[in-house]
């Protein structure tokens, strides 16, 4: 798989229920972000968790990084509708102004 | 709370024009990017730039591509002669202390190519 590779890559859930996604990446980070996206719009930054921090929350998002397997996963609690977008994980493997790397993104549902 | 914007939001050109796209930056960052995302693909890193200058550029941006801080707020980037494959959202991001910190992206400037 490729550096930041998300998945499901659709994942359609009813209002009320959690979402996970998963993010896998290759090689060492330093940190790993979480952005959504909104159907033809920007990225909203959600989360950045660093190598050496295992777990964050920031109101009903929690977001795991486990280093040893490369993975990292993003859970969305109480889901509403206005959660519906795609959701990217990004990683930053070096030093300085490097630039992040992104997966293709899980495309969220949350049906009414 | 600050936000990175950007200029034009849309833009139609004909294969072969020059284009510039631009940003204006939070005003406490240093360090800026340009990313690109294909309809339907992943976000993709064209380059960064720190203290006036590219610190890192990917495959993609080639002698095509040139970037710029004309003043003490814009970020441009220009596409000498547009190829057709050009078309795509590009987005700017800036952060305040580098990659260590969290990228805040702009709305995007979504670019066609006739």
């Amino acid at each position: 798989s490729q550096q930041g590779e998300e998945d499901p890559q659709a994942l359609s859930i009813q209002e009320g229920e959690n979402a996970t996604m998963n993010c896998s990446y290759k090689t060492s980070i330093n940190n790993l972000q979480w952005y959504r996206q909104n159907s033809g719009r920007g990225l909203v930054h959600l989360i950045l968790i660093r190598s050496n921090e295992r777990e964050k929350h920031s109101g009903r998002l929690r977001v795991t990084l486990d280093t040893s397997k490369k993975s990292s996963s993003l859970l969305i609690t109480a889901s509403r509708a206005a959660d519906t977008a795609s959701y990217f994980c990004a990683t930053r493997t070096g030093g300085g102004a490097d630039g992040l790397t992104f997966g293709k993104g899980t495309h969220l549902i949350i049906q009414p | 709370e600050p936000e990175v914007t950007q200029t034009p939001s849309h833009q139609v050109t004909q294969m072969g024009q020059e284009v510039i796209l631009r940003c204006v930056p939070i005003s406490n960052h240093l360090y800026f990017y340009w990313y690109r995302q294909i309809l339907g693909q992943k976000v993709e890193f064209l380059v960064s730039f720190y203290n006036n200058e590219i610190s890192e550029k990917s495959e993609i941006f080639d002698d095509q591509f040139s970037v710029e801080r004309p003043d003490g707020s814009n970020f441009t980037l220009k596409i000498r002669s547009t190829k057709l494959e050009d078309s795509a959202m590009y987005f700017c991001a800036s952060t305040e202390q580098g990659a260590k910190e969290t990228q805040y992206f702009g709305p995007g400037t979504r670019l066609l190519v006739l």
